[in-house]
């Protein structure tokens, strides 16, 4: 089964801390996503990669950054996290092949910035 | 801009009701349109797609058909269950992927 997997459920950290959020995907898409989920505003793009060390600017990038050394992998970066980015954040990966390609999503991790 | 609107929630009905969430959408050009489908404590799953009009997706006893004269993309159920339960967001594609906001559904039994 396809699987996109997110290394924490759950996370809580401090204002002013570093925080690497990581995703892995064993199907092989050349696309991944950075989402972050609020209530009232649904989904918003943070980055998205469409290849091994390429990266894009979504709808709200600022505060974040990301990284893609391999194609499985793609990490999102808090590089001082702030309490208004406690939030769930939903990484999500496609095959090649432009926007209408089906997106898998993992189970999402909950930060919480205090 | 593109975007998609759809109905607020959240919607509660009993079970075997009928189901309608509405979703309309503004776009330039002929877009993909997507349901998918949030369960506790999950992830999102694609429910079901259309990739131009008068196209119908279908999946689990869903269906929702692409009604361009309308710019609607509405999705329904003819008898609801306890298990469908979920947070429901409809979706459009065009250059990138833009979601509506969701819309939470509970069936009580």
């Amino acid at each position: 089964d396809v699987k996109v997997t997110q290394s924490s459920r759950y996370l809580v950290k401090r204002t002013g801390e570093k925080v690497f959020l990581e995703c892995v995907q064993d199907m092989d898409h050349e696309n991944m996503f950075w989402y972050r989920q609020d209530p009232g505003l649904g989904l918003r793009l943070i980055y998205f990669s469409y290849d091994v060390k390429m990266k894009e600017k979504g709808d709200i990038p600022e505060g974040y950054s990301v990284s893609r050394e391999k194609k499985e992998r793609f990490s999102l970066i808090l590089e001082s996290a702030s309490t208004n980015q406690t939030s769930m954040y939903l990484c999500a990966s496609s095959l090649a092949g432009g926007t209408n390609e089906k997106l898998f999503f993992g189970s999402g991790t909950q930060l919480s910035v205090l | 801009g593109d975007s998609v609107t759809q109905m607020e929630g959240p919607v509660t009905l009993s079970e075997e009701a009928c189901l309608t969430i509405n979703c309309t959408y503004t776009a330039t050009g002929y877009p993909s349109l997507f349901w998918y489908v949030q369960y506790p404590g999950e992830g999102l799953q694609l429910l079901l797609k259309a990739t131009k009009a008068d196209d119908k997706g279908s999946n689990k006893g869903f269906e929702a058909t692409y009604r361009k004269e309308t710019t609607s993309f509405h999705l329904e159920k003819g008898s609801v269950q306890v298990s469908d339960s979920a947070v429901y967001f409809c979706a459009l594609s065009r250059d990138k992927i833009i979601f509506g906001k969701g819309t939470r559904l509970h069936i009580l039994p």
